[in-house]
């Protein structure tokens, strides 16, 4: 069974730039979240989807970061512009149901801005 | 919000040595997961706790979630170098969502 996939696995851009990362979740699961961890802290939760619903996006500056799940698959997670802050490795997880289950990690994506 | 507070922040042990590890909370957790994350990868679930009291084995390493549920621990006996990683806790704080602890960071010394 093929796990979490993301892509791209390293991106370097100017800030003011924007960028774009791609997660395709374990086969089924119907939970999808993207994470934030910054060096030598835990994964923070940016927003959670059950299915194609944000159901949990408290945690998403949304003057800059978007993020969409269309038909419930694959997500896409969006930062315009990008800021020096927003270095950090940006992870995606998927569950089979819901956020008590276990979850799956992807690679991540190691995002620096420049 | 909630915090999940973990302690220490870094350990080095010695190859056979024991470590643990602790999670606390001032509120109390549903339930608490625990994650190894080694270094350059991404974390990987290693098991999930319940009920208050339970205990848990996986080989060298024991779970126990809390009698008040507000507090967890993972303790590593002999530590090998392949348990080189950080773990973190996770739990619902009341958001319907895990928040991660900030992880302890174990160095195991051949």
């Amino acid at each position: 069974e093929a796990g979490v996939v993301q892509s791209p696995r390293y991106k370097i851009i100017e800030k003011k730039q924007p960028v774009a990362f791609w997660c395709n979740p374990i086969s089924g699961h119907n939970t999808l979240y993207w994470y934030r961890q910054n060096l030598g802290q835990g994964p923070e939760l940016l927003i959670r989807y059950e299915n194609e619903e944000a159901v949990d996006d408290s945690q998403l500056p949304k003057d800059r970061f978007s993020a969409e799940r269309l038909k419930g698959v694959d997500s896409t997670l969006k930062i315009q512009p990008a800021e020096l802050g927003d270095s950090a490795v940006y992870l995606c997880a998927s569950s089979s149901v819901t956020f008590t289950d276990t979850q799956y990690f992807g690679p991540g994506t190691r995002l620096t801005v420049l | 919000g909630q915090q999940v507070m973990q302690i220490p922040q870094y350990q080095h042990v010695q190859e056979g040595e024991d470590f643990t590890t602790y999670c606390n909370s001032s509120t109390t957790l549903s339930n608490i997961q625990w994650y190894k994350q080694r270094p350059g990868g991404h974390p990987v679930f290693l098991i999930q706790l319940v009920k208050s009291g339970e205990v848990k084995k996986q080989k060298r390493l024991t779970f126990q979630f809390g009698e008040a549920k507000k507090n967890s621990s993972l303790h590593i006996t002999a530590t090998q170098t392949t348990d080189v990683g950080t773990y973190f806790c996770a739990a619902d704080t009341g958001r319907r969502a895990l928040t991660f602890g900030s992880g302890t960071r174990l160095q195991v010394q051949p």
